[in-house]
């Protein structure tokens, strides 16, 4: 019974194309996030979301668009794919946006952009 | 301008021995650090945390040590296992701004624990 899902989990597109990653918790989280896992391993926040509330935004280019169309799910949408935008990217949630401790995430979905 | 470092990307081990993993941080405002674990193809999982009001703490063979002044943490495992061979992640956090916390993850360490 996985706790943090995301689909699709590989993803291979053309430049400039649109494409959708879903993810689902239903550890009855308040908060979700986005991360970004570069070349060098890193991995960056994207997007916080607190009850469908956008909370963090990064400095992240606005061809990268989260949904969440209620607080068991966060869509990321991403519009006219470049290059640099190959990585994984991690869902993840966790109880409320103060919680000290752990994030849950999902297993990742890698993008690559040829 | 990465404020949370891992120096090491990788580390081996013989089974049994102590697995001493590192990690480094340069904003004074980190109030709380995590270690995750990530095997291949997984998410990163939670593993063990520490305030900074805490110099060690410990969760059964593992271990996190916090060193203020230096602003240095390290983790500890002992006896390593087999099992225990991961991508280790220290993790920063601190309230952001919109009152929220934030983590910062360093770019992970690779433990191979060989039996």
């Amino acid at each position: 019974d996985t706790a943090v899902s995301q689909t699709p989990k590989y993803l291979v597109t053309q430049m400039g194309n649109d494409k959708s990653i879903k993810c689902e918790q239903n550890l009855g989280h308040d908060t979700m996030y986005w991360y970004k896992q570069d070349s060098k391993k890193f991995l960056k926040i994207m997007f916080s979301y607190n009850n469908k509330e956008l909370i963090i935004n990064e400095t992240v280019p606005n061809r990268f668009s989260p949904k969440s169309p209620d607080k068991a799910h966060l869509n990321l949408h991403i519009n006219s794919l470049e290059l640099g935008d190959s990585a994984v990217y991690f869902c993840a949630s966790s109880q409320d946006l103060l919680v000290q401790d752990e994030q849950f995430f999902g297993p990742g979905t890698r993008l690559t952009v040829l | 301008d990465q404020q949370v470092k891992q120096n090491s990307p990788s580390l081996s081990v013989q089974e049994g021995r102590i697995s001493i993993l590192n990690c480094d941080y340069t904003n004074s405002m980190f109030d709380y650090f995590l270690w995750y674990k990530k095997y291949p193809a997984e998410g990163p999982t939670f593993l063990i945390s520490i305030s900074s009001i805490k110099d060690k703490n410990e969760d059964g063979r593992f271990t996190v040590f916090l060193n203020k002044s230096a602003k240095h943490l390290s983790l500890h495992i002992v006896p390593s296992q087999p099992g225990d061979s991961a991508v280790y992640f220290c993790a920063a956090s601190t309230l952001s701004s919109g009152s929220a916390r934030q983590l910062t993850f360093g770019s992970g360490t690779q433990l191979t624990v060989l039996p």
